[in-house]
């Protein structure tokens, strides 16, 4: 089955700074990679998804790139701010049979004021 | 449009009792996916089930878990004889799946305490 590896477990940066969590997946067949955000003893929330038709996707101070080659994908925030600290989950899954989604371990996620 | 229902939102239960846990999805959504997260852990996928049918249950213990997601009503997620490791909070997310829409939207959980 699909193993979806992230890193770092923990990640501080300065207010302002840009922040970057890498994920790699096992099975090429993958072609759906949604990012969630998840407050603590919240629902995590799709922050951005990007499909394996894609490289790059972008939505205001949020990007994640696709290298389908590699079987890795990244999220990029820039200009970050206190209330982006979170813990953010990246998945991937095949969704022609069925979508079900397999996450990695999750990156916790400290912007310094 | 309301989002995704989970119920109840805290569940105690002590050893060998029964949890009985019920995800309402979405409206117009009728793909239901239920995921486990452990303690400062990741999401775990457990089941997927669409109405009146289990799809893929490969993330389900083989004893003492079952779903079911009926023509009317909510899906249950149902624990039998619960044990301590089954401690977690329990999502629910749905999906429309329709016009190749993949977005899953997640319920606010269901945290099972085991005494």
């Amino acid at each position: 089955g699909e193993n979806v590896e992230q890193h770092p477990s923990t990640l501080s940066v300065q207010e302002g700074d840009s922040a970057v969590i890498k994920c790699t997946y096992s099975d090429s067949a993958s072609n759906y990679f949604p990012w969630y955000k998840q407050e603590l003893g919240k629902r995590p929330q799709l922050i951005i998804d990007i499909r394996s038709n894609v490289g790059e996707k972008k939505d205001q101070r949020i990007a994640v790139t696709l290298n389908k080659t590699a079987k890795h994908f990244s999220l990029h925030i820039t200009e970050t701010q206190p209330e982006d600290s979170a813990v953010y989950f990246c998945a991937a899954s095949i969704r022609e049979t069925g979508n079900q989604f397999y996450f990695g371990t999750g990156t916790s996620l400290t912007v310094i004021p | 449009n309301a989002g995704v229902m989970q119920n109840p939102r805290h569940l105690v239960r002590r050893r060998g009792q029964e949890a009985r846990l019920r995800c309402s999805p979405m409206k117009g959504h009728s793909h239901v996916y239920w995921y486990r997260q452990l303690p400062e852990e990741g999401l775990k996928f457990m089941v997927y089930l669409q109405k009146e049918n289990i799809i893929d249950e490969s993330g389900m213990p083989k004893e003492r878990f079952s779903a079911e997601f009926p023509k009317e009503g909510p899906s249950i997620l149902r624990i039998q004889q619960v044990v301590r490791g089954d401690s977690a909070a329990y999502f629910c997310a749905s999906s429309p799946r329709d016009r190749g829409i993949y977005e899953q939207y997640f319920g606010p959980g269901t945290r099972l305490t085991v005494t």
